[in-house]
């Protein structure tokens, strides 16, 4: 069955640390994604890769890297971690094609205090 | 750009009874969008309930239903008895030119069915 696991769970940061979330798929997909989801609004797209060593910035990329060293592995970098990224991150994959269903991981819930 | 937008932040329904979901969306593309609706039950990633690609298609899965309307950019959710078991929180999503593949999501609906 499709999988895609994200680590941490869950993360306490503090202002101006580094950050940084992993995700990995098991689907052989060649898409992976991040969102942010913050309360009261939707999933929005922080990255997203086609290919392993290739990113692609979404809709709010500023203030977050991303990194696809493989095609299995996708992480979310903060540099420098503030307070207004606090939220919960999502990681997808889908397979190439425009209706390809995105496979989720169960998020991870970062605090920046 | 492209929005998709949920009106209810909160449903709360008595088990049996139906339930409708509002979605509406907006795109600027002269093509028609691809129209999903997501679920994320506690703990859980978020999961592909049903979609359409076709305007004036009906989506159906797991007893919900919706139908694609390009005339009130509408694609609203629909269930006609809710089970307990449905409690989660419900995204419609939307992919469109220039890459389908990148999605946008409504703030989502949480249901809660009681019993």
């Amino acid at each position: 069955e499709a999988a895609v696991t994200q680590s941490p769970r869950s993360k306490v940061a503090v202002t101006g640390g580094k950050v940084t979330l992993s995700c990995h798929q098991t689907n052989n997909h060649d898409y992976m994604y991040w969102y942010r989801q913050d309360t009261g609004h939707g999933l929005r797209l922080i990255h997203y890769s086609y290919v392993a060593d290739s990113t692609e910035k979404g809709d709010i990329p500023d203030g977050y890297k991303a990194s696809r060293p493989s095609q299995e592995n996708f992480s979310l970098i903060l540099e420098l971690a503030s307070l207004s990224q606090t939220a919960v991150y999502f990681c997808a994959s889908s397979s190439l094609g425009g209706y390809a269903e995105q496979f989720f991981g169960p998020g991870t819930r970062l605090t920046v205090l | 750009g492209d929005s998709v937008t949920q009106t209810e932040g909160q449903v709360t329904v008595s088990e049996s009874k139906s339930l409708i979901i509002n979605c509406t969306y907006s795109t600027t593309s002269i093509a028609y969008p691809n129209l999903f609706w997501y679920v994320r039950y506690p703990g859980e990633g978020l999961q592909l309930l049903l979609k359409v690609i076709t305007a004036g298609q009906k989506g159906s899965s797991r007893g919900f239903e919706a139908t694609y309307n390009k005339e009130t950019t509408s694609f609203h959710l629909q269930k006609a008895s809710v089970q307990e078991s449905d409690s989660a929180v419900y995204y419609c999503a939307l992919g469109d030119l220039p890459n389908y593949n990148v999605l946008y999501f409504g703030s989502g609906t949480k249901l809660t069915v009681e019993p």
